[in-house]
């Protein structure tokens, strides 16, 4: 059993419209949780970090991290094709990353 | 966010020849540096971790003698690929955590071996 699960995808949603993104974990020891975007050839782009479960929220994005469950969620609102790039969930419980396997988005025009 | 710039964005060598990747943190000082390699489709894979001074760690199935790691400095690490071949083919992506929080990455070194 992989330690971070994410779902591949592909995901394709028509522009506006909420793009849903989720990881589970197995390790409970996991304390930081971030999200990635990542263009094709390119490298990944911080876009969330949180440390503790609850719900963050920076302009169209919000991260949820269920610690109890072991689930982090990541949701784009208004979706936009520029928002189309693979999403990468990563979390750490100390200096190392543990990333789930990315999925792949693209928001129709 | 902290800054991690990687050179180059694109080598494409002959089989049998050495590469250089450089990675610097340009805001911070990078004590510790994290090599990742990623195939098409598929996520990150930490090939080692370098430390400043010190001798990189590496994971397990990484050989060390082929993908000679140097962090000689707080903001420059290396990644030297020896003796390419088809295979190490592949996109390679450095990274650091200024505070043991949040990594950001380089722009990622796209290598193709011919």
């Amino acid at each position: 059993q992989k330690e971070v699960e994410q779902d591949p995808g592909p995901l394709s949603v028509p522009e506006g419209a909420i793009v849903s993104l989720n990881c589970t974990y197995s390790n409970s020891a996991f304390q930081y949780f971030m999200w990635y975007r990542q263009y094709s050839r390119k490298g990944p782009e911080l876009l969330m970090y949180t440390y503790s479960s609850g719900n963050k929220e920076d302009g169209r994005f919000t991260a949820q991290v269920d610690k109890s469950s072991k689930y982090i969620s990541l949701f784009i609102r208004d979706s936009q094709p520029s928002d189309s790039a693979t999403y990468l969930c990563a979390m750490s419980e100390d200096y190392k990353l543990s990333f789930g396997a990315g999925t792949t988005v693209t928001v129709r025009a | 966010g902290a800054v991690v710039s990687q050179h180059p964005s694109r080598v494409i060598c002959k089989s049998g020849t050495s590469v250089k990747i450089e990675c610097r943190s340009l805001d911070f000082q990078a004590t510790t540096m994290f090599w990742y390699r990623q195939f098409p489709k598929q996520s990150l894979m930490l090939m080692a971790t370098s430390n400043e001074g010190s001798k990189a760690t590496y994971e397990q199935g990484v050989e060390k003698d082929k993908f000679l790691i140097n962090h000689a400095s707080l903001t420059l690490s290396t990644l030297t690929v020896t003796s390419a071949h088809p295979e190490d083919s592949s996109f390679y992506i450095c990274s650091s955590r200024p505070g043991a929080t949040e990594a950001f990455f380089g722009q990622g070194t796209r290598l193709t071996v011919v």
